[in-house]
């Protein structure tokens, strides 16, 4: 069966500082796999997807991410973090369906905490 | 606001009473999803369609549980003789269906608390 894992609970990082937040993926097959952001009492809100091609992928809000085949990773990256982007971020992997559709795995969540 | 909605966005009952939530996904989103999350996890898959057919079923997904997108546009989600247990953020999320990858949009999600 398709998983990620999220080892971290929580990030800590300072505005202005780069942010990684760490996700690693288990999957048969070719690995599809998406970032998404939830805020409080919101939805999920999609910030990136890796399906092919170039290992770093960009997506909204300035995070992208950096698939590593060798390392089975796809952590979410951020060269300069706001108190804004303080949230809830799930990584997730692709499962087809029949009929074309994808279900998504999830990680249990990280969350991340900008501080001034 | 074009998004997936969803209604009611928070729902309290009681246990053993019947439940229904409906979601409207972004117009021309011929998949649907929903998902459950409770606190401290990520969102589980329930339930998928395409347009009007119910083409995939988690073993989540009890015989209290029953789901329905009658005309493939909107759906709804019916718990019956809730539990305890069923308290959760219910999700649905919609997507257009001609990507090779699909990008789904979630909806604000239902809180459910069954008390």
């Amino acid at each position: 069966a398709q998983s990620v894992a999220q080892p971290e609970d929580q990030v800590n990082v300072a505005e202005g500082n780069p942010l990684t937040v760490k996700c690693t993926y288990s999957v048969s097959g070719n690995p599809y796999l998406f970032w998404y952001v939830q805020y409080p009492n919101r939805g999920l809100q999609f910030l990136l997807k890796y399906i092919t091609g170039d290992n770093l992928v960009k997506g909204s809000y300035g995070f992208e991410a950096e698939f590593n085949k060798s390392q089975t990773s796809f952590h979410l990256k951020k060269p300069s973090a706001l108190v804004s982007d303080s949230a809830l971020y799930f990584c997730a992997v692709r499962d087809l369906l029949t009929g074309g559709g994808n279900k998504l795995t999830f990680g249990t969540g990280t969350q991340l905490k900008v501080e001034l | 606001d074009t998004g997936v909605s969803q209604d009611p966005r928070h729902k309290i009952t009681k246990r053993g009473q019947n439940v229904t939530f409906r979601c409207d996904p972004i117009s021309e989103h011929n998949r649907l999803y929903w998902y459950r999350q409770t606190l401290g996890q990520g969102p589980e898959f329930l339930t998928y369609f395409q347009n009007e057919a119910q083409l995939e079923k988690s073993r989540l997904l009890s015989d209290r549980f029953s789901a329905e997108r009658p005309k493939g546009s909107f759906s709804t989600l019916e718990i019956q003789r809730t539990e305890q247990g069923d308290s959760a953020m219910y999700l649905c999320a919609s997507s257009l269906g001609r990507e090779r990858v699909d990008t789904q949009y979630f909806g604000p999600g239902t809180r459910l608390t069954v008390l």
